[in-house]
């Protein structure tokens, strides 16, 4: 069983409205993923970092930043929260090793922008 | 960048049918991996195939790796109404790289 986690699962705010989305795994993973997705739709990737002090921006351009001050911690933050940032955002972590990994990801913040 | 293709993007199926969905890429690819995302769930990993032409089963799932190591399926036969959801393909380029995913199949199962 995977074990990273995501906080909050759901959340419904108003433009303008600061928030963070926590994720957190315990398998001791470098690289960690941020991904964006409409249900059942394709994975965009919004941000990665391959360990601590390490942060990239995805294929995806996102007004969202991040940050990895510890192994198992990477948060995402939208400083000011849009009708448009409404999504799915899922968080994945894997080992360092690209070949021969899997992804793993958590269970997913549901975001709605009101 | 490197980018791997699906098709269908969507198929309904009657309860009972076989299913299959195609992963392609215009390289030559290090792996393939296959995920399924239940509806309202997250993606899971169901499996990863390295070898050329390498044939992998689990229960009603067969997964093919190409011979060229450009494409790949995923076939399930006597689809049941669990297998509902979205199926991606994946790939992951090596020497600590992002994966890169499909656009997945959406399928549906009429009882």
């Amino acid at each position: 069983e995977a074990d990273i986690y995501q906080t909050p699962r759901y959340l419904v705010i108003g433009t303008g409205k600061k928030i963070t989305l926590e994720c957190s795994q315990t398998m001791g993973h470098d690289k960690m993923y941020w991904y964006q997705q409409d249900p059942g739709m394709e994975l965009h990737l919004i941000h990665y970092s391959y360990g601590v002090n390490s942060t990239e921006k995805g294929d995806l351009s996102s007004e969202s930043t991040v940050s990895r001050i510890r192994t198992e911690h990477f948060p995402l933050t939208l400083e000011s929260a849009r009708p448009s940032h409404t999504s799915q955002y899922l968080c994945a972590s894997s080992e360092f090793e690209g070949l021969g990994t899997e992804a793993f990801f958590g269970q997913g913040t549901r975001l709605t922008v009101v | 960048g490197q980018q791997v293709m699906q098709i269908p993007q969507y198929q309904h199926v009657q309860e009972g049918e076989d299913f299959t969905t195609y992963c392609n890429s215009s390289t030559t690819l290090s792996n393939i991996q296959w995920y399924k995302q239940r509806p309202g769930g997250h993606p899971v990993f169901l499996i990863q195939l390295v070898k050329s032409g390498e044939v992998k089963k689990q229960k009603r799932l067969t997964f093919q790796f190409g011979e060229a190591k450009k494409n790949s399926s995923l076939h399930i036969t006597a689809t049941q109404t669990t297998d509902v959801g979205t199926y991606f393909c994946a790939t992951t380029l090596g020497n600590g790289q992002n994966f890169v995913f499909g656009p997945g199949t959406r399928l549906s199962v009429l009882p």
